[in-house]
Order: structure tokens, then C-alpha cells, then sequence
């Protein structure tokens, strides 16, 4: 019962490489999420999928793009990585429904650093 | 603006003394409410939850909470501290808008526990 999967669990990329963080649920859940979590500001949404097939911008999403490759799957690219983007990710995963009280299940988190 | 503020980045108690973290929302219709814990190098965990029902609710590991409407807070209580208690903590809440519900995190509150 693995709930939600990160990979990589830490990398250090260089100004300017790019690389995709991977996340995977077997909860079935049909909504997913990509947060970053930085020192004395809590967890931002960078972007979320709503269900299957759609992704939409949380509140930082420059650098960043999505795929929501299937139910399971919503990997997260930075295509040009900046210092600015060294934070700690994590995926989480989660019921929608209108007026769900359900709770998000987190990944482990991706430590990144950007040299 | 819909926000979520937690009082306090750090907070220092001696093991067994009362446990008090604070969080304040702003919002004009009651929303739904989390606590959740992060451990050193681990993702979230939930704690507890208020959606409906009595105000007063009861988590994991002898947490608990009350939500006061009137006070637009969700406080984190735990009468007596333990080691294992030391960890970063985020109340987190869901408003309700049009179109797809978010989790909006709180800045995170870290309890050091001293023996």
C-alpha cells in the first residue's frame, strides 16, 4: 500500500538543465497536486489536476509545466531550472467532490537543489 | 482574500507541558479544516479534520482542536508534550468557491519539545 510515490527523492541540477519530477498514486484518487514547500512559507500550489485529462495553474507556476500522463500519474517539468527553484516538492493526491471533506495524501517530497 | 495564518514559526515547550498552536482563517462561510504533521524528511501527514458536526475533534497521537466560528480559529491543542512530538505543523484549509476546491496551507508552526 504505497499511497503516493516520489522519484527522485533528491537531486542537484545546474542553471539552465532540465528534468521532470515524477508522482504516482494507486488510490485511484482523481485529483492530483504539485506543491513546493519553502522555509517560513508553508506549501504553495504550483499546479493541480482536477481529474484526468485536465491541469490548471495554482499559485506559482512559472518555470514550471505538468503532465497528467493517466489516473495514476502527474509529473512535474522545469525546462530551464533557476537557484529560485531550489524547494522541496510534493506531490499529493486526493477525492474532489463537491463539499469533500477528504484530506490530500502526500508523497515523500523531491529535495532539489539548483546550483 | 481567503487566508490561512498560523501565529508563531516556532514554538518551544518542556515535555509534558501543554501543547497550544494557533491558526486563524479568513473567510465568510465556514470551510473545512485540517492540522497536519511533517516529520524531518517526510511528507504530511493528517492529524485531524473538521467538516460538520461537533466542533470539538480528536486526532492522532492525543491531539485535538475546536473549531470556533466566531473566532474564525482552528487552535492545535495536546495537554502534555512528548518527545516524539517535536515535528513542523500546518493547519490548512478548503474554501469554497466556484469551480475546484483547494487545500490553502498555512505558513507551518514548528513545536520544539525540550525535556
Amino acid at each position: 500500500n504505497a499511497g503516493v510515490t516520489q522519484t527522485p527523492k533528491f537531486q542537484v541540477l545546474k542553471t539552465g538543465q532540465s528534468m521532470t519530477l515524477q508522482c504516482a498514486q494507486d488510490m485511484n484518487h482523481n485529483s492530483m497536486y504539485w506543491y513546493r514547500q519553502d522555509p517560513g512559507m508553508g506549501l504553495r500550489l504550483i499546479y493541480y489536476s482536477a481529474s484526468e485529462g485536465t491541469t490548471d495553474k495554482g499559485e506559482v507556476p512559472n518555470g514550471y509545466n505538468v503532465s497528467r500522463l493517466n489516473k495514476r500519474e502527474f509529473s512535474l517539468r522545469l525546462e530551464s531550472a533557476a537557484p529560485s527553484q531550489t524547494s522541496v516538492y510534493f506531490c499529493a493526491s486526493s477525492e474532489p467532490g463537491v463539499r469533500s471533506d477528504y484530506g490530500y495524501t502526500f508523497g515523500s517530497g523531491t529535495r532539489l537543489t539548483v546550483v | 482574500a481567503q487566508s490561512v495564518t498560523q501565529l508563531g514559526s516556532h514554538v518551544s515547550v518542556s515535555e509534558g507541558a501543554l501543547v497550544l498552536l494557533r491558526c486563524n482563517y479568513s473567510s465568510s462561510v465556514p470551510p473545512y479544516l485540517f492540522w497536519y504533521v511533517q516529520y524531518p524528511n517526510q511528507g504530511l501527514q493528517l492529524l485531524l479534520k473538521y467538516t460538520t458536526g461537533a466542533t470539538l475533534v480528536k486526532g492522532i497521537n492525543g491531539f485535538e482542536a475546536e473549531f470556533k466560528k466566531s473566532e474564525t480559529s482552528f487552535h492545535l491543542t495536546k495537554p502534555s508534550a512528548h518527545m516524539s512530538d517535536a515535528a513542523e505543523y500546518f493547519c490548512a484549509v478548503k474554501f469554497w468557491n466556484t469551480g475546484f476546491q483547494k487545500l490553502v496551507f498555512g505558513t507551518g508552526t514548528r513545536l520544539l519539545v525540550s525535556p
